[in-house]
């Protein structure tokens, strides 16, 4: 079975530094990976995705997420943050040995503060 | 160019009676999964739909059903409603059943 972590529920950053959203996940198969934003009252938004290749993938808004096979990590990072960015942030998984679905980690509250 | 809509935005049923929640693709997409979103938990998968059939679903009793029409569009169905029913209903589309899908606004559903 395929599983996503979050382990950090809240993570708080000052404006202009840069922060990371950690994910960890477990498949069998080889690993398809996506971050999404989720504003209040609102759907999820697609950021980025990791299907194959380059490690280091470039997504919206300036945010990108590190691969890492080893470690079995995907974390989330932006190198300025912005009080806008203060969201509810969610790692997804697809293990393309077990069909299409996703599986979602239980999500990461990240604050800017001004 | 339209994003994926649902309908309706909200939406107050009792127990035991059904309902059916409405979802229109991106335009382009022919892929729509369903997501049930509890409140302060992530998405879990219900089932997607892909060429008006049923392709793959989650763990989800039977009272939970949909229907994919020639157009792409889907509805999800409820059964036999639970208080535990209470959440955001997702709506995702993709084109073919590979790469990234696209979420709906959602639906909020309330079980009195």
């Amino acid at each position: 079975a395929q599983s996503v972590a979050q382990p950090e529920d809240q993570v708080n950053v000052a404006e202009g530094n840069p922060l990371t959203v950690k994910c960890t996940y477990s498949v069998s198969g080889n690993p398809y990976l996506f971050w999404y934003v989720q504003y209040p009252n609102r759907g999820l938004q697609f950021l980025l995705k990791y299907i194959t290749g380059d490690n280091l993938v470039k997504g919206s808004y300036g945010f990108e997420a590190e691969f890492n096979k080893s470690q079995t990590s995907f974390h989330l990072k932006k190198p300025s943050a912005l009080v806008s960015d203060s969201a509810l942030y969610f790692c997804a998984v697809r293990d393309n040995n077990a069909g299409n679905m996703l599986t979602f980690g239980g999500g990461t509250r990240l604050m800017v503060k001004p | 160019d339209a994003g994926v809509t649902q309908s309706p935005t909200h939406l107050i049923k009792t127990r035991g009676q059904q309902v059916t929640l409405r979802c229109s693709p991106k335009s382009g997409h022919d892929t729509v999964s369903w997501y049930q979103q509890a409140l302060g938990q992530g998405p879990q998968f219900i089932f997607q739909y892909y060429e008006e059939e049923e392709r793959q679903r989650g763990n989800f009793p039977d009272r939970f059903s949909g229907h994919q029409f020639p157009n792409y569009s889907s509805e999800l169905n409820v059964n036999a409603l639970l208080l535990g029913d209470s959440a955001l209903y997702l709506c995702a589309s993709s084109f073919g059943t590979v790469w990234e899908q696209y979420f709906g606004p959602g639906t909020r559903l309330t079980v009195t």
